[in-house]
């Protein structure tokens, strides 16, 4: 079964970035059977999709963020990072890593689909 | 403001029947399917139905999902007390190029 824990900093500073890193047990960064998402959620609100990425180094952004985030895999560890630049109290949220179940395709067309397994959330707090 | 629309709230009783929608347009729910996920209070979300209807192995058969044109629902029966909790639809939006939730419905009642 395949398992996510994910680690980061709980508390950073306006306009600074935020690293996080989720890593991979019971299957391989490297398998085309997943994508490697990102999602977070503010405080008493709904979720919200910050990126996708997959082996091979493919992405999939929200266009919202897209200017402030980079993600990456490191296949020698078996995990999957996201950074998220320029910090505000906006980015205070519960953040998760997810896989997706690798990629739908329609026609073309392909993206990642649903949101397979999720790791336990870790709060960043945005503060001085 | 989300892009996909559900009711902030529903409301039911033991061993009721309760649906939530999730409305959205041609570009999201209309072209792409959509998935259900259920949060329990100060958890992870887990997923519920993939692909309109499709339940993942553990999933209680007492949950169910629809979808019709730009509309999608999940329908709960015999509701217990543990379903009590927030539901989100999501799907991918062809014009926006990203995965897309709904503002979420909390479940309360039970």
């Amino acid at each position: 079964q395949l398992q996510l824990q994910l680690s980061g900093p709980g508390l950073v500073k306006p306009s600074e970035t935020l690293s996080l890193t989720c890593t991979v047990s019971g299957g391989s960064i490297i398998s085309s059977h997943y994508y490697w998402g990102w999602i977070r959620q503010p405080p008493g609100k709904g979720l919200e999709w910050l990126g996708t990425i997959y082996y091979g180094g493919g992405t999939y952004h929200n266009p919202s963020l897209k200017s402030r985030v980079i993600m990456s895999v490191d296949s020698s560890k078996n995990q999957f990072s996201l950074k998220l630049s320029s910090l505000t109290a906006d980015d205070t949220a519960v953040y998760y890593c997810a896989t997706h179940h690798g990629a739908y395709c329609s026609g073309t067309n392909c993206y990642p689909h649903y949101l397979e397994h999720w790791a336990q959330g870790t709060r960043v707090t945005v503060s001085s | 403001q989300s892009v996909l629309t559900q009711p902030p709230s529903a409301s039911g009783t033991p061993g009721q029947r309760v649906t939530i929608s999730c409305s959205g347009s041609r570009s999201n729910i209309g072209n792409n399917p959509v998935n259900w996920y259920q949060q329990l209070p100060g958890t992870a979300p887990r997923l519920l139905i993939y692909s309109n209807d499709q339940r993942p192995s553990g999933v209680p058969d007492r949950f169910s999902g629809s979808k019709s044109g730009t509309s999608a629902s999940l329908a709960i029966s015999g509701l217990q007390s543990e379903d009590e909790a927030d539901y989100f639809c999501a799907t991918w939006d062809d014009s926006l190029n990203a995965v897309l939730f709904g503002g979420g419905t909390k479940l309360t009642g039970l």
